[in-house]
């Protein structure tokens, strides 16, 4: 069974500060995807991560892969109040017939403060 | 906007009733997902239907079910519902047939009295 660990799932932090989200999976996957979700709302694709090294930014957002290590980091630069979401990691699940949904970890909940 | 469309986005109903929740997904899509979100559970990944037939199901309670159109939109039937049942259930296309990007609907958020 795949599973995938976020840490941490609460985190306060005060804007200007930078800190990283940590994903953690247990079996082999070459593919994974963080996704934002605000309260209330839908989940918004961040970044697709599709192979070992794989480094993707957006703004004050950067995602990296190490599928050797199965972890996945998202590092949020010099904060802002805008980025407080609950932010999701995403992993590929594959069964027998090949690969198939995403399975989610529990989500990091995150708050910044002005 | 992510393309997917959910109906209905609220649905309050009782114990022991049946419901069905609908789901467009994004133009040329043929997969549709179904997820439950709760508080406790977090995201659970219910099944996966691609260009018609089941590909693969996830904790999908026996109460449950599904199906995917020949228009590819699919439908979710809840029945005999409990109060834990109590969740936002969003749909999720993609046009592969797995490992692909999902797009989320907005969700239909399910309460049970």
């Amino acid at each position: 069974e795949l599973k995938v660990e976020q840490n941490p799932l609460f985190l306060s932090m005060q804007e200007g500060k930078n800190y990283t989200i940590y994903c953690n999976y247990s079996t082999t996957s070459d593919r994974l995807y963080w996704y934002r979700q605000d309260p209330g709302k839908s989940l918004e694709s961040l970044f697709v991560l599709l192979s070992n090294g794989a480094v993707k930014q957006e703004g004050r957002l950067m995602a990296s892969l190490d599928t050797k290590a199965r972890l996945s980091t998202l590092h949020i630069t010099a904060a802002v109040h805008d980025l407080s979401a609950t932010y999701f990691c995403a992993v590929v699940l594959y069964s027998g017939g090949g690969a198939d949904g995403l399975t989610f970890g529990k989500g990091t909940h995150l708050i910044i403060q002005p | 906007d992510s393309g997917v469309t959910q109906t209905p986005k609220h649905l309050i109903t009782a114990t022991g009733q049946r419901v069905t929740l609908r789901c467009s997904p994004r133009s040329g899509d043929l997969s549709v997902y179904w997820y439950q979100q709760s508080l406790d559970q977090g995201l659970q990944f219910l099944i996966h239907y691609y260009n018609g037939e089941e590909r693969a199901k996830g904790n999908i309670l026996e109460r449950f079910s599904a199906q995917q159109f020949p228009d590819l939109h699919s439908e979710l039937n809840l029945s005999s519902l409990e109060l834990g049942d109590s969740a936002l259930y969003f749909c999720a296309s993609s046009v592969s047939p797995g490992g692909g990007e999902l797009f989320f609907g907005e969700g239909s958020r399910l309460t049970v009295l």
